[in-house]
């Protein structure tokens, strides 16, 4: 099946640093990939769609100079939370929509997940 | 009145009872349907799609109604090991394409 790998799977850092989280479509290509959100005892809250070749589109309430996405290929993207604080630390999970090959079944691969904590 | 709105759980049922999970969406324009099981701490998994004329896998019966616009997941003869959060996912397709997840409900088998 479809694999979509996220680094890094956990990371601790201090507050007013930057955290960058690669999602990959190791076996697939990906032109739509989504990043989420989700804290403890929550659903997935869909922050923004990443769009290969072109900017994201993000969900009301996510502020996008804060959490940078990058979508430069087609089996890349990356979310960057910026001068992270502790209030964004949090488990954010990726997940890739295959469209290319075979029929789009609008089923989605999700990443592993990386959680962030912010000191 | 939320896109997607699923039972406000948590279930605690007994091994080999049957159990079932309604959602309900909002946008009629909703494309794609299905069910997802999130276990703790791990990321969601695909249980099951959901078609228009109802589907079977195994334990499991996923169905739709889109005049009401609510699908609902049945497990039958329910494992220790179906415990998990199930999450029901709405699409929309087309240009605008849009996922929505709903809270999800927690599923406790108990022995």
């Amino acid at each position: 099946g479809a694999v979509v790998s996220q680094h890094p799977s956990r990371v601790i850092c201090k507050s007013g640093t930057s955290v960058k989280i690669e999602c990959r479509s190791l076996d697939f290509q990906a032109t739509t990939m989504f990043w989420y959100r989700q804290f403890p005892k929550q659903s997935l809250m869909l922050m923004a769609t990443s769009n290969e070749g072109s900017k994201a589109t993000y969900e009301q309430g996510v502020e996008k100079d804060k959490f940078l996405i990058n979508h430069a290929s087609l089996t890349l993207s990356t979310l960057t939370v910026t001068s992270a604080h502790p209030e964004d630390s949090s488990f954010y999970i990726c997940s890739a929509r295959r469209t290319s090959g075979g029929a789009d079944t609008g089923e989605l691969f999700f990443g592993e997940g990386s959680r962030l904590t912010v000191l | 009145r939320k896109e997607v709105e699923q039972d406000p759980g948590p279930f605690n049922v007994p091994e080999g009872a049957t159990v079932a999970f309604n959602c309900t969406y909002s946008n009629s324009a909703s494309q794609s349907f299905f069910w997802y099981r999130q276990d703790c701490r791990k990321e969601p998994k695909l249980l099951m799609s959901v078609y228009s004329s109802g589907n079977e896998d195994g334990r499991f019966t996923a169905q739709l109604n889109r005049a009401s616009q609510y699908i609902s997941l049945l497990i039958r003869d329910s494992k220790l090991s179906d415990s998990a959060t199930y999450l029901c996912v709405v699409t929309r397709g087309g240009s605008n394409y849009k996922l929505t997840f709903g809270k999800g409900t927690l599923l406790t088998v108990n022995p």
